[in-house]
């Protein structure tokens, strides 16, 4: 089955610097690719999703990159700001919808 | 427009008894995931239920069961509850399978703490 990654763990940045946030995935047939973001005592929401017939994705700071050759992609946010400060989980799922895999997690502190 | 509902929010319950959590999916949507996430982990996919029948399933014991009524709504239920069932219980709604692959949203939780 489907076997996804994150790194890092745990990220800290200053306000206003850029995050970025690795996956890889095991299972080639994989197709959809979303970004969830998930507040303390939250639910997790989703920020933004990928395609694999897409290469990348763009939505104001946030953009997600997609290597389907190297089975990778990456959540980039920019100008960070202190409400960015959650957990970002990365997701995968073959072909058909969900159940989506998901990533550990990483921790992201925006430091004013 | 409701969103994902879930009930409790918050339960507590001792070791060996069973619990039901609840899930009201959003409005159009039809299939319903549920997902367990233990503390600083993330969402490990438990079953999925679509047309009232259960259509994949985690690495999940057979404790965890399920149920769909006919209004798309769902249930969990866990029997002989152990310490480790102690989690953050999700509910994610979404299109039916077979259409191209739609957003899951989620529900803000059921929080499970086994004593």
């Amino acid at each position: 089955g489907e076997n996804v990654e994150q790194h890092p763990s745990t990220l800290s940045v200053q306000e206003g610097d850029s995050a970025v946030i690795k996956c890889t995935y095991s299972d080639s047939a994989s197709n959809y690719f979303p970004w969830y973001k998930q507040e303390l005592g939250k639910r997790p929401q989703l920020i933004i999703d990928i395609r694999s017939n897409v290469g990348e994705k763009k939505d104001q700071r946030i953009a997600v990159t997609l290597n389907k050759t190297a089975k990778h992609f990456s959540l980039h946010i920019t100008e960070t700001q202190p409400e960015d400060s959650a957990v970002y989980f990365c997701a995968a799922t073959p072909s058909g919808n969900t159940p989506l895999v998901f990533g550990k997690g990483t921790r992201l502190s925006v430091i004013a | 427009d409701a969103g994902v509902t879930q009930s409790p929010t918050h339960l507590i319950k001792t070791r060996g008894q069973q619990v039901t959590l609840r899930c009201s999916p959003k409005s159009g949507h039809d299939t319903v995931s549920w997902y367990q996430q233990a503390l600083g982990q993330g969402p490990q996919f438990i079953f999925q239920y679509y047309e009232e029948e259960e259509r994949q399933r985690g690495n999940f014991p057979d404790r965890f069961s399920g149920h769909q009524f006919p209004n798309y709504s769902s249930e969990l239920n866990v029997n002989a509850l152990l310490l480790g069932d102690s989690a953050l219980y999700l509910c994610a709604s979404s299109l039916s399978p077979g259409k191209m692959n739609t957003e899951a949203f989620f529900g803000q939780g059921t929080r499970l703490t086994v004593v």
